[in-house]
């Protein structure tokens, strides 16, 4: 079974609503990292949360981390089309490398 | 370059073909991951190399993959004698302190087998 689920898998949202994308641990969360990947330019790393109830904002993108719940969400508020791409959840899971989600695909439309 | 560096940028390969992928990581960087992102997949680890101590190789999912880092910087991903299933984009990224650290990505390297 996937160890870092995500949902929802995709995501159609009208320019300007806010959204929530979910990622949730079969495991303890120690650290949680989030990316954006857009195609030709990679993964972008936008925050990561170590604590639990952290909250980090990054421009109008805020994620929580909720350790009891083993969970992560990243909120994004009045969504612009600068946002679409695909999100990427990531924990510290193993002895080395990162486990990833298999990513939020977000599309915004005008 | 600022950024991790991955060339080429797309390669399409017939099966049987032998590629090489590289990587150049941000200068400084001791710490190189490779990961491969198949369609519908996520991206799955593959290697990790830090400083000069022998790699992980534990995501390597068979024999037909190796990957070498020379000098400690540049690495190449070598896949052998390819297979269709081996298409994918395989995702470069360095750090500066290891594996909890902020990884920096390239921007991959589409491989397709055709």
């Amino acid at each position: 079974s996937q160890e870092l689920e995500q949902s929802p898998q995709s995501l159609i949202v009208q320019e300007g609503k806010n959204l929530t994308i979910n990622c949730t641990s079969s495991k303890t969360l120690y650290g949680l990292y989030w990316y954006k990947q857009k195609y030709g330019e990679g993964l972008i790393f936008l925050m990561m949360l170590q604590k639990g109830g952290e909250e980090k904002s990054h421009e109008k993108i805020t994620a929580k981390l909720d350790e009891k719940k083993q969970q992560s969400s990243l909120h994004i508020t009045a969504s612009q089309p600068s946002h679409a791409g695909i999100y990427l959840c990531g924990a510290d899971m193993h002895a080395d490398g990162l486990t990833f989600g298999k990513g939020t695909h977000l599309i915004i439309q005008p | 370059g600022a950024g991790v560096s991955q060339s080429p940028s797309n390669k399409v390969t017939e099966k049987g073909k032998d590629v090489e992928l590289r990587c150049d990581p941000i200068s400084g960087h001791t710490a190189l991951y490779w990961y491969r992102q198949s369609l519908g997949q996520g991206l799955e680890f593959l290697i990790y190399f830090q400083g000069n101590s022998a790699p992980d190789k534990s995501g390597l999912p068979s024999d037909r993959f190796s990957a070498e880092r020379t000098g400690g910087s540049v690495s190449t991903l070598t896949i052998q004698r390819t297979q269709q299933e081996d298409s994918a984009v395989y995702l470069c990224a360095s750090s500066l302190f290891g594996r909890v650290a902020e990884a920096f990505f390239g921007q991959g390297t589409r491989l397709t087998v055709v």
